[in-house]
């Protein structure tokens, strides 16, 4: 297994379009997190799914954020009318879990998305 | 809520001297706690982690051990190299593991 990936690497928006980013878990992963990070910041967590289903979402940071995890694959989170703010480090990281036991959580190397 | 505080950086070192980062941590609850490092172009990696109080975490040299008491989890190494350069998250993780992390602090180790 390669590890967790993610898709793009880069991306480059202007102010108000939409934007998508792809992520692949390690392939018997159950648990998917979406969380963001600011210059000199740590990660904040977005939005997590054990398998298909979005258990926490309250964290998405507006109404234009949303994730999906369709068949409990890979992910996206997208984020819509994409203002400067939003310009980030968006990171996915998934883990086995069962219960509230857990595998370490392993991190892909993110989305850098830049707003102009 | 939960809050993880760690010094702030850069720690500058030279080769061989020891390193501390300190972190201190708000939660409900018994959390986990989490040494993460970022090193330049990749991505967050586990350094170490201890899941209960007492408990120590150890790997590649680096250790640090989880106080309850003191609500800390300072991260130690006896003897850095220039390769720990790196960007070092502390972080804890409670109800299903989301992780909250700390603002990292950067370690650079010149020869």
């Amino acid at each position: 297994d390669t590890g967790v990936s993610q898709n793009p690497r880069h991306k480059i928006t202007k102010r108000g379009q939409n934007v998508t980013f792809r992520c692949d878990p390690i392939s018997e992963h159950n648990r998917l997190y979406w969380y963001r990070q600011t210059l000199g910041q740590g990660p904040e967590f977005l939005t997590y799914f054990q398998n298909e289903a979005q258990l926490e979402k309250s964290r998405l940071l507006s109404d234009r954020f949303s994730a999906e995890r369709p068949k409990g694959s890979f992910s996206t989170l997208e984020i819509q009318r994409t203002e400067q703010g939003d310009s980030a480090m968006y990171l996915c990281a998934s883990s086995l879990g069962t219960g509230v036991t857990d595998t370490e959580a392993f991190f892909g190397q993110g989305t850098r998305l830049t707003v102009v | 809520g939960n809050s993880v505080t760690q010094m702030e950086g850069p720690v500058t070192l030279s080769e061989e001297a020891f390193l501390t980062i300190n972190c201190t941590y708000t939660a409900t609850g018994y959390p986990s706690l989490f040494w993460y490092v970022q090193y330049p172009g990749e991505g967050l990696q586990l350094l170490l982690k201890a899941t209960k109080a007492d408990d120590k975490g150890s790997n590649k040299g680096f250790e640090a051990t989880y106080r309850k008491e003191t609500t800390s989890f300072h991260l130690e190494k006896g003897s850095v190299q220039v390769s720990d350069s790196a960007v070092y998250f502390c972080a804890l993780a409670s109800g299903y593991s989301t992780l909250t992390f700390g603002k990292g602090t950067m370690l650079l180790v010149s020869p």
